[in-house]
């Protein structure tokens, strides 16, 4: 069975830090694409950031490009997202995906991690 | 950027309705396209991709169509199981989700 699971969510004033990171199981990981979606509450789903299998290819939404670092460790079975310079705006619900090989749509989720931002 | 829109924002049905769900591109995106399903509290289910494919597991009540730019997600008989907020989401050229439908009791 398929499981991701995430962590590493919590309180952080505007301007800190924070890594996410989300533990796979039930699937070749090291084969499969990666994503970052968030979701702010009572608010839709934003795409935040996609890793290839290989972590050879790297994007970033316009809204976290130059503050938000993904990375994977596929020893590890583990997704990473690194958040610094944290805005009110970033507080949101962060699920990881994996995207469909061969496509690009995202066949599985983890039940997601809170950030909020906020002095 | 390829913006995604949804109508309607929401829906109010019965159980037993035929209910459709219309998404719109702002630019083709020939069939890279997939719909969720999203409950309070939950992550997203994926329920069809390549704008027509079924996912397994996924009741056959539940119906995509489309290409280019217009798509229509459709439940033939809607469910008690079916109130949920459905999302369009292209995957042609990056990432980008349509703003959500809430489907509610009427």
């Amino acid at each position: 069975e398929v499981q991701l699971v995430e962590s590493g969510g919590g309180l952080v004033q505007p301007g800190g830090s924070l890594r996410l990171s989300c533990a796979a199981s039930g699937f070749t990981f090291s084969t499969d694409r990666m994503n970052w979606v968030r979701q702010a509450p009572g608010k839709g789903l934003e795409w935040v950031s996609y890793i290839s299998s290989s972590s050879t290819t790297i994007y970033y939404a316009d809204s976290v490009k130059g503050r938000f670092t993904i990375s994977r460790d596929n020893a590890k079975n583990s997704l990473y997202l690194q958040m610094n310079r944290l805005r009110d705006e970033d507080t949101a619900v962060y699920y990881c995906a994996r995207g469909m090989t061969g496509m690009n749509y995202f066949d599985y989720w983890g039940q997601g991690t809170l950030v909020t931002v906020s002095s | 950027d390829i913006q995604m829109t949804q109508s309607p924002s929401t829906l109010s049905a019965s159980v037993g309705d035929r209910v459709t769900i219309t998404c719109r591109a702002s630019q083709s995106i020939s069939s890279w396209l997939a719909w969720y399903q999203q409950k309070p509290g939950k992550a997203p289910k994926l329920l069809i991709y390549k704008a027509s494919s079924l996912e397994s597991g996924v009741p056959s009540r539940f119906s995509g169509s489309g290409s280019g730019t217009e798509f229509t997600l459709t439940i033939s008989s809607l469910q008690p199981d079916d109130f949920a907020t459905y999302y369009c989401q292209q995957y042609n050229d990056y990432w980008t989700f349509g703003q959500g439908t809430k489907v509610e009791i009427k």
